[in-house]
């Protein structure tokens, strides 16, 4: 199984500012992902980023927003531009390995 | 567009019982299914994959099933524990599709 770590754990951020979410997993892999859990809420992904390739947004994402860096096979950073309360969420990174999902501790992130 | 409900959406039990968690799809068209278990604040920990081959799977304790006829799993966790609190996801694919997550069942098993 991948063993995937994210930081920061959580944080609090003023309105209007960007914070960038790393995601590391300790061995290569084609496919990562990045969900977001909004308060009470199931998983949505936001996007896939394979390396290489510009990253895939789901429907209601978009990259202007939700830009993502995948430079190398263990490695992605997903940042959230022009915070606003709104994107108060978990965000999550996840990995697939033989059709498996595994998932990162996640990032908690508060906008006030 | 698939959808995923999870009934209950919460559950609270006596330390020591038997049950079942349900999940079911809109479009019974499932590849891979996932249980996951998430702990409160913490990411999710994949308990049991179903893949597209298999109708069953058994870690343990827990034992899930997919019924693909009818695009409804099962999540059975014998003799509950303290431990086994948490809330309880199950998703699945159709293939080349990204998981699609259900809400969740919040498990509380009370000593």
């Amino acid at each position: 199984s991948a063993v995937i770590s994210q930081k920061p754990s959580r944080d609090i951020c003023q309105r209007g500012t960007s914070l960038t979410i790393q995601c590391q997993v300790d061995s290569q892999v084609t496919m990562m992902f990045w969900y977001r859990q909004q308060p009470g809420q199931s998983l949505t992904l936001i996007a896939t980023a394979n390396q290489g390739s510009e990253a895939t947004y789901e429907s209601g994402f978009v990259i202007d927003k939700f830009p993502i860096s995948r430079p190398n096979l263990t490695f992605s950073t997903l940042t959230v531009s022009n915070m606003s309360p709104e994107d108060s969420s978990i965000y999550l990174c996840s990995v697939e390995d033989r059709g498996e999902q595994y998932f990162g501790p996640g990032t908690r992130l508060t906008v006030t | 567009k698939q959808e995923v409900t999870q009934i209950p959406a919460a559950l609270s039990v006596p330390e020591g019982e038997n049950l079942v968690l349900n999940c079911s799809f809109t479009d019974s068209a499932i590849y891979n299914l996932q249980w996951f278990r998430q702990d409160p604040g913490k990411g999710l920990t994949s308990l049991l994959l179903i893949q597209s081959s298999q109708r069953e799977q058994t870690s343990g304790r827990l034992n899930a099933s997919l019924d693909k006829s009818s695009g409804r799993s099962t999540l059975y966790i014998a003799a509950s524990q303290p431990g086994d609190s948490a809330t309880y996801l199950c998703a699945g694919d159709s293939g080349n599709t990204p998981l699609v997550f259900g809400k969740g069942t919040r498990l509380s098993v009370i000593a």
